[in-house]
Order: structure tokens, then sequence, then C-alpha cells
């Protein structure tokens, strides 16, 4: 079966530090998908990023970087420098591909709520 | 280009009512979801639509129905309400197979 777990139900950083985001998923398809979404207090979850089981190279994206690691079944998140805006919740989702593609069927973590303090 | 658009934002029910819920997905989006969030199940999947067709169901009871029309908008319908189906109800679409989804703003629903 599929499950996701992100194991930090809470994190506080002061602003400036940089802090990782855990994320440890299981699957037994070779082929599925990876995500990242951020869900600020207004309710909409916003897209940070997708990867496929194919692709293990990791990812940096501004203050933002995701670590893939296949052999232990991780993708986590880490953010450089964060910065009050950052606060949010942020969920680790799985997917497994239908059609052709990524479903819309993902399976999320529990989210770990990130607070950053001035 | 406007985001998906959920309406009503909030909305409260009593037992027993049924309830409807509309989302409209970004212009050009055939492609729409619908989850539920509580603080106690998290996230989960409740369907997905395509072109007017059910493509994935999650497991939920019957009471959980949608319906996607021509134009792409869906509308999630849930009867005989219970106290456990207070939850956010989020909508989300996308463009294509393996376009990445947009998320609407959600539907706050309490039953009281």
């Amino acid at each position: 079966a599929q499950k996701v777990t992100q194991a930090q139900t809470e994190i506080s950083v002061v602003e400036k530090e940089d802090v990782t985001l855990d994320c440890v998923y299981e699957t037994r398809d070779t082929t599925y998908y990876l995500f990242w979404y951020k869900q600020p207090p207004s309710g909409e979850l916003v897209f940070l990023i997708r990867r496929n089981s194919f692709d293990e190279q990791n990812e940096i994206s501004g203050r933002y970087s995701w670590n893939f690691q296949k052999s232990t079944s991780s993708f986590n998140f880490t953010i450089t420098a964060s910065q009050v805006v950052d606060s949010a919740v942020y969920f680790c989702a799985l997917s497994e591909p239908n059609y052709g593609g990524a479903t819309n069927k993902l399976i999320f973590g529990t989210g770990t709520l990130l607070a950053v303090q001035p | 280009k406007a985001g998906v658009t959920q309406t009503p934002r909030y909305l409260i029910k009593t037992r027993g009512q049924q309830v409807t819920l509309s989302c409209s997905p970004i212009s050009g989006h055939r492609s729409v979801s619908w989850y539920q969030q509580t603080p106690g199940q998290g996230l989960q999947f409740l369907f997905e639509y395509f072109s007017e067709t059910q493509r994935n169901k999650g497991n939920f009871p019957g009471r959980f129905s949608g319906r996607q029309f021509s134009n792409s908008r869906s509308e999630m319908n849930v009867s005989t309400l219970e106290l456990g189906d207070s939850a956010l109800y989020l909508c989300a679409s996308r463009a294509s197979t393996n376009e990445k989804l947009f998320f609407g703003s959600g539907t706050q629903l309490s039953v009281l």
C-alpha cells in the first residue's frame, strides 16, 4: 500500500535559519510521482515541485532545494535562509501513474507546520 | 488567468441535510479532482473527473457523489450529512495528465 510519512509535526525556527522537512514514502510501484505542496493560512494548496521516480537529480529553486533518494525512499525539502513568509504547513505527496501520466489521486502525508519567527 | 474558484467559501449545515459544493477550474482545464481535509484524517482523495467522466474514486461512502459538466465545472454533493463530514473540501484542476495540480482555497463545511 502507498503511504507517506512526515514525522515532523511542527518545526519552529528563527528567520535566516536553514530548515529541512523530512518525507519518507512507501510504494510497491517502480513508477511513481512525488510532490511537495505548501498550505498557507488561506487554505489553498500551492504546488512547489513534482519529481518522477526515474529522476533522482536533486533540484534547487532559489532558496528551496529537494533531495530525492530512492535507496532510502525519502524526498526531503530544505529551505535556506528561512523567512517569515515561509510559515505554512508543508505537505509531501505520492501518486502512481494513470492514463499514461500522473493521476490526480495524491496520497498526502500529515504535513509539517513550519513557524518562522522574526 | 483566474485560479480555481470554489463556492461557497463557508457553509453551515445540520445533521441529515444535504449539501452541494461548486468548483470552477482554471479556464482550459478539463481535469478536476476533490479532496477532503480534516484534522484527524488529513487530506484524502474523493474523486477525479475528466471530460465529464469519473476516472478515479477514493474510499468514501456513497453519500459522497460528484459530477462534471461540459464546461468542466464540477460539483460535489454530500447527502445525509454527519458531524464527521465537517471539513475543508478542496478542488483541484489541471490541463492534462502530466501537468501540475492547481488547488482552490476550499469550502469550509461545518455540520452541527
